[in-house]
């Protein structure tokens, strides 16, 4: 699986846009972005996915660049509740494939009022 | 509602006394895995299993033991554990690249 680079820590006004950047320049043809996010020592929660077009649902906005090296995810209006460390990960497979997840470090993002 | 259970949420145990964590999942998914997370090391998979009696190791899988005897258990086995075995344990399923996590279990061994 590719591997990701993020910022250790962003900040983020609440009610503002949380636009968090993730790098991924080895990235392969048949390998998918996903970002998780975990909210202090919960277990990791699923935000969003995708190829190589954008997407949207009702947490959170997923743009990846046309070369697809990297991507932002967009929390369009962050509250106190979305402080959590965001993982960028990118692998193999979508639809109905399975397996591991190799989280790095992710993002440290602190909503403050 | 979509839930992966774990039992206990917190155990403090001494070394070499066998202790088994359990995780049940409701959404009948196929994939289930184990994971630990430590400071600074973050989130490592332990044993995975891609079905009923299907199961394999991941990156950390010494000193554990994992067993799929149907489809929602996936029980977490520390035969022996040791002082170094002290993390906080998640299981997780996965079906259709997205994965559900259960709450932890923050697990002392003394």
């Amino acid at each position: 699986d590719a591997k990701t680079t993020q910022p250790p820590s962003m900040d983020c006004a609440e009610g503002r846009a949380a636009n968090l950047p993730c790098n991924h320049s080895t990235i392969s043809g048949n390998e998918y972005v996903y970002w998780y996010r975990q909210i202090h020592s919960q277990g990791p929660q699923y935000i969003i996915h995708g190829l190589k077009n954008n997407e949207t649902n009702e947490m959170a906005s997923l743009i990846i660049t046309e070369d697809r090296k990297s991507s932002t995810l967009i929390l369009p209006h962050a509250t106190l509740r979305d402080t959590a460390v965001y993982y960028c990960i990118v692998r193999v497979g979508g639809g109905t494939s399975y397996g591991k997840l190799t989280f790095g470090q992710g993002t440290i993002l602190t909503v403050h009022p | 509602e979509a839930q992966v259970t774990q039992n206990p949420r917190y155990l403090i145990t001494v070394t070499g006394k066998k202790l088994t964590v359990t995780c049940s999942q409701n959404m009948n998914h196929e994939y289930m895995s184990w994971y630990r997370q430590d400071p600074g090391l973050g989130l490592r998979q332990i044993y995975y299993s891609m079905n009923v009696e299907v199961t394999d190791k991941g990156d950390v899988p010494e000193g554990y033991k994992v067993s799929r005897k149907e489809k929602r258990n996936f029980p977490l086995i520390l035969e022996s554990p040791s002082p170094n075995q002290t993390s906080l344990y998640f299981c997780a399923t996965a079906r259709a690249g997205e994965a559900f996590f259960g709450q932890g279990t923050r697990l002392t061994v003394v």
